[in-house]
């Protein structure tokens, strides 16, 4: 079963950032957080990832609360392209690896 | 060019009737996945495999098979034991080695039964 929780959807207008909030409360201390997205009729793609220290690459943003507990995916400029559903998952060295529902993504042009 | 290979994209049966959906790697990745996702719904884990000719049950497994003969090919069989196969199939595969850990899907595979 998945160990995170995510809203179901949320909307953004195109430019603006957006903040996907992703809470796992029961994380432990060799779990990963890992992002993917799924675009309509496609297999998700990973976008970043990180363990403890906030994260920065081409696609998003991951900032990690100081208790692991929660962490948020920023997209700094939502373009009509980022619509999609965003997956938040844990891994660590146990090879199952479960996702949720993930939070549906609107980008309003 | 590397990557992960799902056949076929489209697939239609009858009810009743085994399927088998294809899935081949090229990225020498040791652990693959299948996931089944219904319409506006999330991935569930179906089986999982860290090495050649071992695998694991995942979140719902019942009504499903698969093998791990060689590293390269993780095929899934849909049995007629499974109440509601229609839906969309993912394979994804992942390197152990990699600094990411990160997945590698394919395009999926949908099967409709009739």
């Amino acid at each position: 079963d998945a160990k995170t929780t995510q809203p179901n959807s949320m909307e953004s207008n195109e430019e603006e950032p957006v903040h996907l909030p992703c809470n796992h409360s029961t994380i432990s201390g060799t779990d990963y957080i890992h992002w993917y997205r799924q675009l309509p009729s496609q297999g998700p793609e990973y976008v970043i990832h990180g363990l403890t220290s906030n994260v920065n690459n081409r696609m998003a943003s991951l900032a990690i609360a100081e208790d692991r507990k929660s962490s948020t995916l920023i997209l700094h400029r939502a373009t009509l392209r980022d619509a999609a559903v965003y997956y938040c998952i844990l891994r660590d060295n146990d090879y199952k690896l479960s996702f949720g529902a993930g939070t549906t993504v609107t980008v309003r042009a | 060019d590397g990557g992960i290979t799902q056949s076929p994209k489209y697939l239609f049966r009858k009810e009743g009737q085994n399927v088998t959906l294809s899935c081949e790697q090229n990225l020498n990745h040791d652990a693959m996945y299948w996931y089944r996702q219904d319409p506006g719904q999330g991935l569930r884990l179906i089986y999982y495999s860290q090495i050649v000719n071992d695998f694991q049950k995942g979140d719902i497994a019942e009504g499903y098979s698969v093998s791990r003969e060689k590293k390269e090919s993780f095929p899934l069989t849909v049995t007629s034991a499974q109440k509601n196969p229609t839906a969309f199939y993912l394979c994804a595969s992942r390197s152990d080695r990699s600094n990411t850990g990160e997945l590698f899907f394919g395009e999926g595979s949908r099967l409709t039964v009739l």
